[in-house]
């Protein structure tokens, strides 16, 4: 597509429950990043994704994040039993293949996916 | 880790300048870059500089960057309202590792 896709765009649910959030990268761009902007701060990284090689996972924030990607397509993030800690924007952005022969990240981000955990 | 602080607001008028602010701790950052984020919408990105450089100049924007005060700061010229929006200032120490973002600074221009 022309842009990163992420839906839904808005997401209401109740404490407990689990939630499914998916990004649609732009075609061709191998490398995929999840991040979480709560309300008034900055974003917080989640996992990235590059190619066929094995996630970072590293700023998951507990074993009840978890997200996956079907090759150099779609991604989904799973929240399970959400609390109302996870309430925030969760953005993904995503850039074609690795780090440009500038070596800049440069990311192209999608709308966000707002969650709002009662 | 990486830390990246921003001044939360800043207010100007129509036609001033805008200088907008950030600090970061990590040495080693070696790329830095400013996103603009409106209502609504995904952050896009302004520009963005290498450590090796001062300044980089793209129309109206100008990036300093004080690499021995680990400061960077973002200029705006001739500010309009369409410039109204969050700025985010990051970093990362290399090409693939993940951005390291600040807090964002609301700027609000004042017709």
């Amino acid at each position: 597509g022309a842009g990163v896709s992420q839906s839904p765009s808005n997401k209401v649910t109740e404490k407990g429950k689990d939630v499914e959030l998916r990004c649609d990268p732009i075609s061709g761009h191998t490398a995929l990043y999840w991040y979480r902007q709560r309300l008034g701060q900055g974003l917080e990284f989640l996992i990235y994704f590059q190619g066929n090689s094995a996630p970072d996972k590293s700023g998951l924030p507990s074993d009840r994040f978890s997200a996956e990607r079907t090759g150099e397509s779609v991604s989904t993030l799973t929240i399970q039993r959400t609390q109302q800690e996870d309430s925030a924007v969760y953005l993904c952005a995503s850039r074609k293949g690795l780090a440009g022969s500038s070596g800049a990240n440069v990311l192209t981000f999608g709308a966000g996916s707002r969650l709002t955990v009662l | 880790g990486e830390d990246v602080e921003q001044s939360l607001f800043l207010s100007v008028r129509e036609g001033d300048s805008s200088v907008i602010n950030c600090t970061y701790t990590d040495s080693s950052s070696t790329y830095l870059y400013w996103y603009k984020q409106e209502p609504g919408a995904g952050l896009q990105l302004l520009t963005y500089i290498f450590s090796n450089m001062d300044m980089k100049q793209d129309q109206r924007l100008t990036v300093l960057l004080n690499k021995k005060d680990k400061h960077l700061s973002l200029r705006i010229a001739d500010t309009q309202t369409g410039d109204s929006a969050i700025y985010f200032c990051a970093v990362s120490n290399s090409g693939n590792t993940p951005l390291v973002f600040g807090k964002g600074t609301r700027l609000s221009v004042i017709a």
